[in-house]
């Protein structure tokens, strides 16, 4: 079962930041926090990961609380290829684990 | 860079016929993920190739279901005989061994129909 609870939907208008959060409470230490995202016809497709400190790739950023116990992910000029399901996933950071997804959030941007 | 590649985009069938789908990894992943969402659920794992040899299989919904990994390159999943909620989208995915975190690299999903 997925160790992560996320709002099922979520607007955001376009060019601005979409702020998308993610609640981990029973997250353990050697675990990671994920995003991965599946826009529609694709693929899930890997955006940013962290273990307890903020981190910011070309796609996003990834904010995590100092308990770890929840996240937000930042898009920061959302666009409308961005309307996807984002899905926070939790899990130990081996590269070979399989991800156990959850429901996710359903991102909207609007024109 | 070729992605992960997945063979047929569609299938439809019909109940107690087989059908196999194919996935191609990136070159060079040895890791190689099969996941599937039936309808109105969640992504769910199927099962876990490292090289040619199965890693996890916990997924694998019952004895239906049989994948192999040929030579460590590509996948194929064949399900026989198919039922009607085997119905939905078969992801592949594929990432190198060893890798400090965990980018899995999936291919587009084959949809099955079975009717």
């Amino acid at each position: 079962d997925a160790k992560t609870t996320q709002p099922p939907s979520m607007d955001c208008a376009e060019g601005r930041a979409a702020n998308l959060p993610c609640n981990h409470s029973t997250i353990s230490g050697n675990e990671y926090v994920y995003w991965y995202r599946q826009i529609h016809s694709q693929g899930p497709q890997y955006i940013i990961h962290g273990l307890k400190n903020n981190e910011t790739n070309e796609m996003a950023s990834l904010i995590i609380t100092e308990d770890r116990k929840s996240s937000t992910l930042i898009l920061p000029h959302a666009t409308l290829r961005d309307t996807a399901v984002y899905y926070c996933i939790v899990e130990s950071n081996f590269g070979n684990e399989k991800l156990t997804f959850g429901t996710g959030t359903r991102l909207t941007i609007i024109p | 860079e070729a992605g992960v590649t997945q063979f047929p985009s569609h299938s439809v069938i019909e109940k107690g016929q087989t059908v196999t789908l194919r996935c191609d990894p990136i070159s060079g992943h040895d890791n190689l993920y099969w996941y599937r969402r039936v309808m109105g659920k969640e992504i769910k794992f199927l099962l876990h190739f490292v090289k040619e040899s199965k890693q996890d299989e916990s997924g694998m919904p019952n004895n239906r279901f049989l994948a192999e990994r040929t030579g460590g390159t590509y996948s194929t999943l064949k399900v026989q005989p198919a039922e009607l909620e085997d119905s939905g989208v078969y992801f592949c995915a594929s990432s190198p061994y060893g890798t400090a975190y965990n980018e899995q690299f999936f291919g587009p999903g084959t949809r099955l129909t079975v009717l």
